[in-house]
């Protein structure tokens, strides 16, 4: 069955500095990968996407995700963080056996201190 | 393009008592997922529609959850009787037929259910 795991259930990282928020997935087959933000009180908003193509995807507001194929790694980094992108981020892995759902981690709280 | 809407945003009830949530996603999207997110957990599919058909509901709790989709486009989610645990954000989100492009799927703002 398709997984991912987030390691820390929290980042702190200054405003200026770059930030990584990790992700490792366990999929059978070709990875569709994806990072959701989510702010108190709101649905999941998209962030980006990993399909194919180009190990660097890059996505909305800043944020880009590098996929790691030999280390099973999908990492979601900014290089100057903001205190506004302080939220939960979540990755996700669609299910590739079934039916195409999202199976998501556990999520990591990021706080970005001014 | 309008989003996937959600009511009510928030819910309290009492333990025992039933309870009902309402999803309309993207104009088109075949595809409608229910997904349930307890408090410092990762969103957790509970059923997902495929137009007016069930394709995947392994993970709800039948003896007390049941979702439709009549005409394949708005859906209503229903607990009767609430436990304290079913606590959570109810998420819903659509996705068109095939995923992969664009951004794939689109989540409402979430119902708050809090059971007393």
């Amino acid at each position: 069955a398709q997984s991912v795991a987030q390691p820390e259930d929290q980042v702190n990282v200054a405003e200026g500095n770059p930030l990584t928020v990790k992700c490792t997935y366990s999929v059978s087959g070709n990875p569709y990968l994806f990072w959701y933000v989510q702010y108190p009180n709101r649905g999941l908003q998209f962030l980006l996407k990993y399909i194919t193509g180009d190990n660097l995807v890059k996505g909305s507001y800043g944020f880009e995700a590098e996929f790691n194929k030999s280390q099973t790694s999908f990492h979601l980094k900014k290089p100057s963080a903001l205190v506004s992108d302080s939220a939960l981020y979540f990755c996700a892995v669609r299910d590739s056996t079934g039916f195409q759902k999202l199976v998501f981690g556990t999520g990591t709280r990021l706080l970005v201190s001014p | 393009e309008a989003g996937v809407a959600q009511s009510p945003r928030y819910k309290i009830i009492e333990k025992r008592q039933s309870v009902a949530f309402w999803c309309n996603p993207i104009s088109g999207h075949a595809t409608l997922y229910w997904y349930q997110q307890i408090l410092g957990q990762g969103p957790k599919l509970l059923i997902q529609f495929q137009n007016n058909g069930v394709v995947d509901d392994s993970q709800l709790p039948k003896d007390r959850f049941s979702a439709e989709r009549l005409k394949g486009v708005d859906s209503t989610l229903k607990i009767q009787p609430a436990k304290l645990e079913d606590s959570a954000v109810y998420l819903c989100a659509s996705s068109p037929q095939a995923v992969g492009g664009g951004k794939g799927y689109t989540f409402g703002s979430g119902t708050r259910l809090t059971v007393v």
